[in-house]
């Protein structure tokens, strides 16, 4: 079982529709857990950041962590086709300093 | 504010040179970490350096090895190149690295060998 999942899409989604991109991870410890955009040919630059249960927002950005289930996710409100991008997502397992990234899921933006 | 510099962006190696890549971290960032980025197997850990120690290492041969200065600067050896070694490689820094800190990737150096 890979440390970090995330489906590899492509996620295609109309302009002004919600994405939605998620993420499961293996170490029941984590304690941080990122979302990176990367578009292509370029390095990742991160979005969001979320320690605790629920959700945070930051414009059209929401984060959302379920520890139980050991899933977070990432939903982009009114997509723009600027966003279209792969999106990482990155945790940080138990008490160690590295961030461990999965595969990335690539988010189509359609006109 | 400089972000995170990687020198060199590309580079063409044979099978068999040996490479440096160096890697200057955000001012007053401590924390450096490398790693290597293929379309097949995304992001890989390859190790992280703080104050000078190296704090975490990845699951690569020893063939990959690095270093980091006083200043906080970086540096990442690989010798003996192989044809697998194709990619590009990302350096990141965060301030101390701890658990509440994100890092900030420098442009990348795209490595080809051939």
């Amino acid at each position: 079982q890979k440390e970090v999942e995330q489906n590899s899409g492509p996620l295609s989604v109309p302009e002004g529709a919600i994405a939605s991109l998620n993420c499961t991870y293996s170490d029941r410890v984590s304690q941080s857990f990122f979302w990176y955009r990367q578009y292509s040919g370029k390095s990742p630059e991160l979005i969001m950041s979320i320690y605790s249960n629920g959700d945070k927002e930051d414009g059209r950005f929401t984060a959302q962590l379920n520890k139980a289930s050991q899933y977070v996710s990432l939903l982009i409100r009114d997509s723009q086709p600027s966003d279209s991008a792969t999106y990482l997502c990155a945790v940080r397992p138990g008490t160690a300093s590295k961030l461990t990234f999965g595969t990335g899921t690539r988010l189509q933006v359609t006109l | 504010k400089a972000g995170v510099t990687q020198t060199p962006r590309y580079l063409i190696k044979t099978r068999g040179q040996q490479v440096t890549l160096s890697c200057s971290p955000i001012s007053g960032h401590r924390s450096v970490s490398w790693y290597q980025q293929t379309p097949g197997q995304g992001l890989q850990f390859l190790f992280e350096y703080f104050s000078e120690t190296q704090r975490n290492k990845g699951n690569f041969p020893g063939r990959f090895s690095g270093r980091q200065f006083s200043n906080s600067r970086s540096e990442m050896n690989v010798s003996t190149l192989e044809l697998g070694d194709s990619a590009l490689y990302l350096c990141a820094s965060s301030t101390d690295g701890g658990q509440g800190y994100g890092y900030t990737f420098g442009s990348g150096t795209r490595l080809t060998v051939v």
